[in-house]
């Protein structure tokens, strides 16, 4: 069935490196949109990128992603962290329904 | 501002009781969503709504049902709660499957 695996349970980082947090998705829907979802603590989840479009960098708040559909990727990147972006980040794909990854829990300290 | 609306925001009920979680939204959303986040087991989902009385079972119906007799308002009801059922609740619209979603603020309910 339709999947996605975000393998980070946590990730933890010093402010000014860069981000990755990975995505890879299963789904038998052609056209997959892939969605990164990101929810502060003590918050909802709030929409932060998405895509549809195979081998097209989306970029929003300094996050950016690609989608591959040859690697069924949709890693989400920033060049350098700060503080603010601790947060629990999911991964997403619609197709038929909806499927949320499990989350990865960014931790960014000083 | 668009938006999706929850009520109530924290809830403690005891153990038999049953629940009314409420959700609405003003965005003349067709689908909208009703999930479970619990520490590390992420967002699960637990019923769809399509639209009015046109409602279907999630990844995890089980304990819950659901009534949406307007567009704009969603209802996840517990008949006789349970402790495992201790979780934050979230309501979700979105325009059409394909599209993103709008998350409530979600309700924290404790069953005791």
């Amino acid at each position: 069935g339709d999947s996605v695996t975000q393998t980070e349970g946590l990730v933890t980082l010093t402010e000014g490196l860069p981000v990755m947090l990975n995505c890879t998705y299963q789904t038998i829907y052609s056209n997959p949109f892939l969605f990164w979802y990101v929810q502060h603590l003590n918050e909802s989840p709030r929409l932060l990128l998405k895509s549809f479009t195979d081998n097209k960098r989306t970029e929003h708040q300094g996050f950016h992603a690609t989608l591959h559909k040859s690697s069924s990727s949709f890693h989400l990147q920033k060049s350098s962290a700060q503080l603010s972006d601790s947060a629990l980040y999911y991964c997403a794909h619609g197709g038929y329904k909806v499927v949320f990854g499990s989350g990865t829990r960014l931790l960014v300290s000083p | 501002d668009m938006k999706v609306t929850q009520m109530p925001r924290y809830l403690i009920k005891r153990m038999g009781e049953n629940v009314l979680l409420e959700c609405g939204q003003d965005m003349s959303h067709e689908t909208m969503y009703w999930y479970r986040q619990d520490p590390g087991l992420g967002l699960q989902l637990i019923y769809i709504s399509y639209d009015v009385d046109s409602n279907s079972e999630g990844d995890i119906p089980k304990g819950y049902r659901v009534s949406r007799k307007k567009r704009e308002h969603f209802s996840l009801i517990l008949d006789s709660a349970k402790t495992n059922q201790t979780s934050v609740y979230f309501c979700a619209s979105s325009l059409s499957r394909e599209s993103d979603y709008t998350f409530g603020s979600g309700t924290r309910l404790l069953v005791i």
